[in-house]
């Protein structure tokens, strides 16, 4: 089965410095990389997606990055801001046309912005 | 639109208790998913179904059994409860395909305490 790495576990970054956490996956199937934001106490938030049919997504602050052949996609944040603060977590998952897909986490990073 | 809805939020049982955790979604979406959550271990998929009808196990199922009830509703029950199973549960829902992309929406947790 799919098994996805994270790294790193904790990220301290001063505001307005930019963040980066990179995911390895081993299954060459998957092809959909979703990453989800989760605060204290609150629930995953999907905050960016991409699928394997394009190397690059960004949305405002946020980017996704995905290398296909070296089987690993990182999450980008420009100017941070204290409200980023939180643990992301990346997921792939192997998407078919009659199947629906199950996504297989990372194990998190915790994101400290500090002021 | 609610969403994904967990009930209850907070409960507290004692050793060989059972109970079900109860999930419901508004979103017309196929497949559905129960997370559990520890410090440091990240998401861990314990039950899920891919569509109305069919359930299978996930990454760490044991101790828990499932029941999806109709398209809306997936319930997860703890038959006799364990300290082991002291943990923060997560309900998700979501219709991904290669022609379809409903990302995975997530409830807002149960927060289980087993004593």
């Amino acid at each position: 089965g799919e098994n996805v790495e994270q790294h790193p576990s904790t990220l301290s970054v001063q505001e307005g410095d930019s963040a980066v956490i990179k995911c390895t996956y081993s299954d060459s199937a998957s092809n959909y990389f979703p990453w989800y934001k989760q605060e204290l106490g609150k629930r995953p938030q999907l905050i960016i997606d991409i699928r394997s049919n394009v190397g690059e997504k960004k949305d405002q602050r946020i980017a996704v990055t995905l290398n296909k052949t070296a089987k690993h996609f990182s999450l980008h944040i420009t100017e941070t801001q204290p409200e980023d603060s939180a643990v992301y977590f990346c997921a792939a998952s192997a998407l078919t046309t009659d199947s629906w897909g199950k996504l297989q986490f990372g194990a998190g990073t915790q994101v400290v912005v500090t002021p | 639109n609610a969403g994904v809805t967990q009930t209850p939020k907070f409960q507290v049982l004692k050793t060989g208790q059972s109970m079900t955790l109860q999930c419901a979604q508004d979103m017309n979406h196929n497949s559905m998913y129960w997370y559990r959550q520890d410090p440091g271990m990240g998401l861990r998929l314990i039950y899920y179904s891919a569509s109305e009808g069919t359930t299978d196990k996930g990454e760490v199922p044991n101790g828990y059994n499932v029941s999806r009830l109709n398209k809306r509703e997936f319930s997860l029950r703890l038959e006799s409860a364990a300290p082991s199973q002291t943990s923060v549960y997560f309900c998700a829902s979501s219709d991904l395909r290669v022609t379809s992309n409903q990302p995975q929406h997530f409830g807002d947790g149960t927060r289980l305490s087993i004593l």
